[in-house]
């Protein structure tokens, strides 16, 4: 089975930066994916890490360390707008056809001016 | 660009009433996911299709049914409603083969209240 840990909630400042943890343990794994979800709203694609190390994407960047279990997610220059759910996702990968997803239960990122 | 679409938006239903879901991916993605999020809670995997076979199952009631058609949509038949299935309900699309980028791309979502 899989088990995903992550932090409730998280309160950080417009412009600085903050880091999510996310440990996770898995019977297979084809990959570490991080969410971000708006109330009420689909969750959107952010990254997806395969390999060890550091994936950036713009403002965000994910880690990942496999003999770890372990991954985080980078905000850079918070703005309000990032202000939503962050979750963290384990694809078991059961076959041809099949990525389905594992969430965690998410971290409630609030910025604040 | 086209996203995946899902009907109904809302839906409200009683108790021991049925509902139907419909989800229509995003075109030439071969593989159907669905998820049920409760209030606060993280997307739980319900079931999956690829190419119009069931690929994999998650915790999806035995009172829920689903299925991909020709043309690659997928409903979700839910019967004997009780209070505990009003959530959001969230379809998924993705390539089932070729390069993997690990993205699944979501609906809007349906939202199922129980009365």
């Amino acid at each position: 089975g899989q088990n995903i840990d992550q932090p409730t909630e998280m309160t950080a400042t417009e412009g600085a930066i903050v880091q999510i943890n996310c440990t996770y343990q898995t019977s297979g794994f084809n990959g570490l994916f991080w969410y971000q979800q708006h109330a009420g709203e689909a969750p959107t694609f952010l990254s997806y890490n395969v390999l060890d190390g550091l994936e950036e994407k713009g403002r965000f960047s994910s880690f990942l360390s496999r003999s770890k279990g372990y991954s985080y997610l980078l905000l850079k220059e918070l703005q309000m707008k990032d202000s939503a759910s962050y979750l963290c996702a384990v694809s078991p990968y059961s076959g041809a056809g099949s990525y389905q997803l594992t969430f965690g239960k998410g971290t409630k990122l609030s910025v604040i001016p | 660009a086209a996203g995946v679409i899902q009907s109904p938006r809302h839906l409200i239903k009683e108790k021991r009433e049925t509902a139907t879901l419909k989800c229509y991916p995003i075109p030439r993605h071969d593989t159907v996911y669905w998820y049920q999020q409760g209030p606060g809670q993280d997307p739980q995997f319900l079931i999956s299709f690829y190419e119009k076979m069931q690929s994999d199952k998650g915790s999806i009631p035995d009172r829920f049914s689903a299925q991909q058609f020709s043309d690659y949509h997928s409903e979700l038949n839910m019967s004997s409603l009780e209070l505990g299935d009003s959530a959001l309900y969230f379809c998924a699309s993705s390539l089932g083969q070729g390069p993997y980028t690990g993205e699944l791309f979501f609906g809007e979502g349906s939202r199922l209240t129980v009365l």
